[in-house]
């Protein structure tokens, strides 16, 4: 089957950095996505990555391992804002987008 | 300026009831998804349609009828609501069904509550 693991629930300081785990087993892989969702609002998107390596943006930074169907979301300089839930995705062989359950990011004065 | 739509965002509903959600994209996209996120918000795709037509149809109710008049809208129509369908609804659009990259943008969501 395939399988998407993400940590259910993580709490960081305002300021500090964050790591957000995302591990996969699908059949096939085209593409990693990570969302961002705020409580009651739609998921929107933050990074995709396809190749291994670290893609970053602003203090945003995504990385991917495909031999070991690894990425994170890293998160430096965090803001309250940052309270969200983070959605891994990957895109399958059959070009499907198959979703994690998502991290909830508990953000701390 | 919306991009993906949604209404409407709220809908209280008896049991038993039929109902409809509808969504429009004017991002000139191919392929439209209906998603159901539950309490536990875990995000489930329901039905995806490419140009008009169905390409995934996941293990759903046959109570939950997906129409796409054109390749800008796609309604959801549920018939005899159960209390289990209460949830928030998403509908999303991408450029293409398949390729590598086929970012998808959500509509606001329709919380769905049935009584």
């Amino acid at each position: 089957g395939q399988n998407i693991d993400q940590p259910t629930e993580m709490t960081a300081t305002e300021g500090a950095i964050v790591q957000i785990n995302c591990t996969y087993q699908t059949s096939g892989f085209n593409g990693l996505f990570w969302y961002q969702q705020h409580a009651g609002e739609a998921p929107t998107f933050l990074s995709y990555n396809v190749l291994d390596g670290l893609e970053e943006k602003g203090r945003f930074s995504s990385f991917l391992s495909r031999s070991k169907g690894y990425s994170y979301l890293l998160l430096k300089e965090l803001q309250m804002k940052d309270s969200a839930s983070y959605l891994c995705a990957v895109i399958d062989s059959n070009y499907q987008l198959i979703w994690g359950a998502g991290t909830k990011l508990i953000i701390k004065p | 300026d919306t991009a993906v739509s949604q209404t409407p965002k709220y809908l209280v509903t008896q049991m038993g009831n039929d109902k409809s959600i509808k969504c429009e994209q004017n991002l000139g996209h191919d392929t439209m998804y209906w998603y159901k996120q539950d309490s536990k918000k875990f995000l489930k795709i329901m039905f995806s349609y490419n140009n008009k037509e169905l390409i995934i149809n996941e293990t759903v109710p046959n109570r939950f009828s997906p129409k796409s008049p054109d390749k800008a809208h796609l309604n959801l129509h549920i018939n005899s609501l159960e209390l289990g369908d209460s949830a928030v609804y998403f509908c999303a659009s991408s450029q293409d069904a398949g390729g590598p990259y086929n970012e998808q943008f959500f509509g606001p969501g329709t919380r769905l509550t049935v009584l």
